[in-house]
């Protein structure tokens, strides 16, 4: 198994360009992340989807949108992008733990894409 | 959105030494989990803590959940400088999301 995978790894914009951000798990997972990672400042939760179909916004949306038309994918697009959106991204996914203590279970994480908006 | 705020920020040890990485809210969570990130790389799970109390032992690393699920705290045994990262805590809201702390970096010298 891959686990979960991010392309690309790194990629540097110009002001206003777009681009999307692909990511793939072959867990059969529900869930799936997108984060960023800024210098300290742990791991900001961009949007998330609970499903195929299905997108919500997490605590730093603005600037981005996702898709998730397929259970193993998840992208993230930028339309215009700024320089405050300079930072790593991190893709993640994960699954409902039932059993005696339910609840969100272990949350496994892409390598990362380097993003770089002059 | 619920905060966690850890502390400290930034740890420098030598080999041996012990150490304790803090995790801390006003909020409660129906569960904590602790990551190990390392540079270049994502989060690796270390522990998820569920009840009220419990302690976990993983090797020279014990993590305890406050008994009130507010937080959470990080003890390294005679730390190794292969224990070098990056420490992240996360509070599970209840429902399917994580809010991560700010993370500490540990550094152990040799």
């Amino acid at each position: 198994n891959a686990g979960v995978t991010q392309t690309p790894k790194f990629r540097v914009l110009k002001t206003g360009q777009s681009m999307t951000l692909l990511c793939a798990q072959d867990m059969n997972h529900e869930y799936m992340y997108w984060y960023r990672q800024d210098p300290g400042m742990g791991l900001r939760l961009i949007h998330y989807s609970v499903g195929e179909g299905t997108t919500a916004k997490g605590e730093v949306p603005d600037g981005y949108n996702v898709s998730r038309l397929k259970k193993q994918n998840f992208l993230l697009g930028l339309e215009s992008a700024a320089p405050s959106q300079t930072s790593v991204y991190f893709c993640a996914s994960s699954y409902w733990a039932s059993g005696g203590a339910p609840g969100l279970g272990e949350q496994f994480f892409g390598p990362g894409t380097r993003l770089t908006v002059l | 959105t619920q905060l966690l705020e850890q502390s400290p920020q930034f740890l420098s040890i030598q080999e041996g030494e012990n150490l304790t990485v803090y995790c801390n809210s006003s909020s409660v969570f129906s569960s904590l989990q602790w990551y190990r990130q390392e540079p270049g790389e994502g989060p690796v799970l270390l522990v998820t803590v569920v009840t009220g109390g419990e302690v976990k032992k993983l090797k020279r690393l014990t993590f305890q959940f406050g008994d009130a699920r507010k937080d959470s705290s990080l003890h390294i045994t005679a730390a190794q400088p292969g224990d070098t990262g990056l420490y992240l805590c996360a509070g599970a809201e209840y429902g399917n999301k994580l809010v991560f702390g700010a993370g500490t970096i540990l550094r152990v010298k040799s």
